[in-house]
């Protein structure tokens, strides 16, 4: 079973389309992340949710909200896409404290067109 | 602010030869260290994680470790083999509370067979 899990794998959209990427995660883990990697490979962090609250939110345009209905579960849904959201994002999951280190999903491939 | 550096970007060696991938990072009161392994197009696999109180870990053919006080951690990979090529991904996560990790930009191994 897949300890991380992200849908869709590749999305590929219009400029201005509002789209969503869902994370689904069975490891009973209560902290859950989304990563940007960009064109150079670099991945940085936008969002960070404990117990369904988000804890950190760096410097992303407020066209990217995360949803977290519970805490097996960080979705995030993108308005307006710009070209410039073209990326690969990681979704992930860890356990406060010192557990097991992060587990990442497989990514999601979005182009911007 | 933590950052974290991983010399040298890329990196081919012949089939068989044992490499050191090194990681620098700036702020020494880290929590702990992960290493992953990332493979084109592919999501991040957890290849060890160090915690600070450690000095090393080992997997395998994999050792990693960490020198809390200098900011530094090496990945050593013996007997490198074709199917070791991918990008090496070093991140620090800096306290127990701490919602995110840091990365590198990687190393991208290529073992030529």
């Amino acid at each position: 079973d897949t300890a991380v899990s992200q849908t869709p794998k590749y999305l590929v959209t219009q400029m201005g389309n509002d789209k969503s990427i869902k994370c689904e995660q069975n490891l009973g883990h209560d902290t859950m992340y989304w990563y940007k990697q960009d064109s150079k490979k670099f991945l940085k962090i936008m969002f960070s949710y404990n117990n369904k609250e988000l804890i950190i939110n760096e410097t992303v345009p407020n066209r990217f909200s995360p949803k977290s209905p519970d805490k097996a579960h960080l979705n995030l849904h993108i308005n307006s896409l710009e070209l410039g959201d073209s990326a690969v994002y990681f979704c992930a999951s860890s356990v406060t404290g010192r557990g097991r280190g992060a587990f990442f999903g497989q990514g999601t491939r979005l182009t911007v067109v | 602010k933590q950052e974290v550096t991983q010399i040298p970007a890329a990196l081919s060696v012949p089939e068989g030869e044992n490499l050191v991938l090194n990681c620098s990072f700036t702020d020494s009161a880290i929590y702990n260290l992960q290493w992953f392994r990332q493979d084109p197009g592919k999501g991040l696999t957890s290849l060890l994680l160090i915690q600070s109180s450690q000095r090393e870990q080992t997997s395998g053919r994999l050792n990693a470790s960490l020198d809390k006080s200098s900011g530094r951690s090496t990945l050593y990979i013996a007997a490198s083999q074709p199917g070791d090529s991918a990008t090496y991904l070093c991140a620090v996560k800096v306290g127990a509370g701490s919602y995110q990790l840091t990365f590198g930009k990687g190393t991208k191994l290529s073992v030529i067979p």
